[in-house]
């Protein structure tokens, strides 16, 4: 069974910074892996899909890697807002789609 | 843009009910997706499915069937709801195995 571990469990930091957020997956035939952010008793929103031929994907401020043979992938977040303060999910598609515990960052004014 | 939408935003059940969750997608996904979400757990697997009337266990589908009749929906029932099924419940869709998932906007269920 696929399992998904992000790391920290929670991040904060003053505006402005640029960040780093840690995923990693114990099968690496995955089909593809996915940057989700969720506000506070919301659904969930995909930021970046990654597919699995490929090793990077960016987005504005945003930017994914993948190294499928590690188990790894990071999400960047250049010059950070308050408005980027939320939960940031990474999942793991298989057959099925398997989700990390998530990072909560806040961002301080 | 891909809609999936989730019945109720919030829902109040006794225990013992029979307690049903719907799902709906509008972009004709094959792919559909059960998952509940507990603080300090993260999203958990249900049940997923991979077409219409195909159906898959998760990690926790004790307590819990699904329902795929029409290739847009996704039912998720709790055959006799009980406290320990309070939670956040969200469905998701994919087109297939290599592309990007949608989720609906959730469901907070409460078992009294």
């Amino acid at each position: 069974k696929q399992e998904v571990t992000q790391i920290p469990a929670a991040l904060s930091v003053p505006e402005g910074e640029n960040l780093v957020l840690n995923c990693s997956f114990t099968d690496s035939a995955i089909y593809n892996l996915q940057w989700f952010r969720q506000d506070p008793g919301k659904g969930l929103t995909s930021l970046l899909l990654i597919q699995s031929s490929q090793r990077e994907q960016t987005s504005g401020r945003l930017n994914a890697s993948l190294d499928k043979s590690s188990g790894r992938s990071t999400l960047y977040i250049a010059a950070s807002q308050p408005g980027d303060s939320a939960t940031y999910l990474c999942a793991a598609r298989i057959s099925d789609m398997r989700f990390g515990a998530g990072t909560r960052l806040t961002v301080k004014p | 843009d891909v809609k999936v939408t989730q019945s109720s935003r919030y829902l109040v059940k006794r225990t013992g009910e029979k307690v049903f969750l719907e799902c709906v997608q509008d972009m004709d996904h094959e792919n559909m997706f059960w998952y509940r979400q507990d603080p300090g757990l993260g999203l958990r697997l249900i049940y997923f499915s991979y077409d219409v009337k195909m159906k898959e266990k998760g990690d926790i589908p004790e307590g819990y069937s699904v329902s795929r009749e029409k290739k847009e929906r996704f039912s998720l029932i709790l055959e006799s709801a009980s406290t320990n099924q309070t939670s956040m419940y969200l469905c998701a869709s994919t087109l297939g195995r290599g592309v990007q998932a949608f989720f609906g906007q959730g469901t907070r269920l409460t078992v009294v």
